[in-house]
């Protein structure tokens, strides 16, 4: 049972419009979620995080918005560059479920294409 | 990635035999960590290391042990290679000035035949 969706495999931008990409989770014990991004044979890259606290956290190209009623978050990137072409990751985590010291649930990724 | 380092990068087993994968990181984190991830999968955690000499089970441990050497150190050992744990292997550390997150090594591509 997935806890963390990512319901959309791939989307297409043009450069310099906006990107919006999606994740819903289902578990309400979740405090903190993440972004990363991936690259072709290389390690996936913390992009950006947000706490529960929070309903919006900016830096720079990229804001993560959350709804906590909704169980949503999004990526926003603005304005989309051809660099940003990656597969981009959502993930979950809390205090109940071991933070730092124990799993990052990871929805399976959405990958991001910047045309020019 | 800068920070944590995996060796090798790519591999070829034949089903039923043994393999290390190494991890180092000089990042100076004590919590280490070994993922797999598969075609159209998430990352799903293996096996977690929250200090020198801990080990802790993560999602999908069978098949696999994990040695923390020291604080450096975490490796990931297959005892009998099987088809199903083919796969990229990422280990990672914590996020410098963020403890929730996790820098990740480049991988390893592992291919079991």
């Amino acid at each position: 049972d997935q806890q963390v969706k990512q319901n959309s495999p791939s989307l297409s931008v043009q450069e310099g419009r906006i990107s919006i990409l999606n994740c819903d989770y289902t578990n309400s014990m979740f405090d903190y979620f993440l972004w990363y991004k991936k690259y072709p044979a290389e390690g996936p890259t913390f992009l950006i995080s947000i706490s529960s606290i929070k309903d919006k956290n900016e830096d720079g190209r990229f804001t993560v918005f959350l709804n906590k009623s909704a169980k949503h978050l999004s990526l926003h990137i603005v304005p989309s560059q051809p660099g940003d072409s990656a597969v981009y990751f959502c993930a979950a985590s809390g205090e109940w479920y071991g933070g730092s010291q124990g799993n990052l649930i990871f929805g399976k990724g959405t990958k991001l294409s910047v045309k020019p | 990635n800068a920070g944590v380092t995996q060796t090798p990068k790519f591999q070829v087993l034949k089903t039923g035999q043994s393999m290390t994968l190494q991890c180092a990181q000089d990042m100076n984190h004590n919590s280490m960590y070994w993922y797999r991830q598969d075609p159209g999968m998430g990352l799903r955690l293996i096996y977690y290391s929250a200090s020198e000499g801990t080990t802790d089970k993560g999602e999908v441990p069978n098949g696999y042990n994990v040695s923390r050497l020291n604080k450096r150190e975490f490796s990931l050992r297959l005892e009998s290679a099987a088809p199903s744990q083919t796969s990229v292997y990422f280990c990672a550390t914590l996020t410098r000035g963020n403890l929730w997150g996790r820098h990740f090594g480049d991988g390893t591509r592992l291919s079991i035949l």
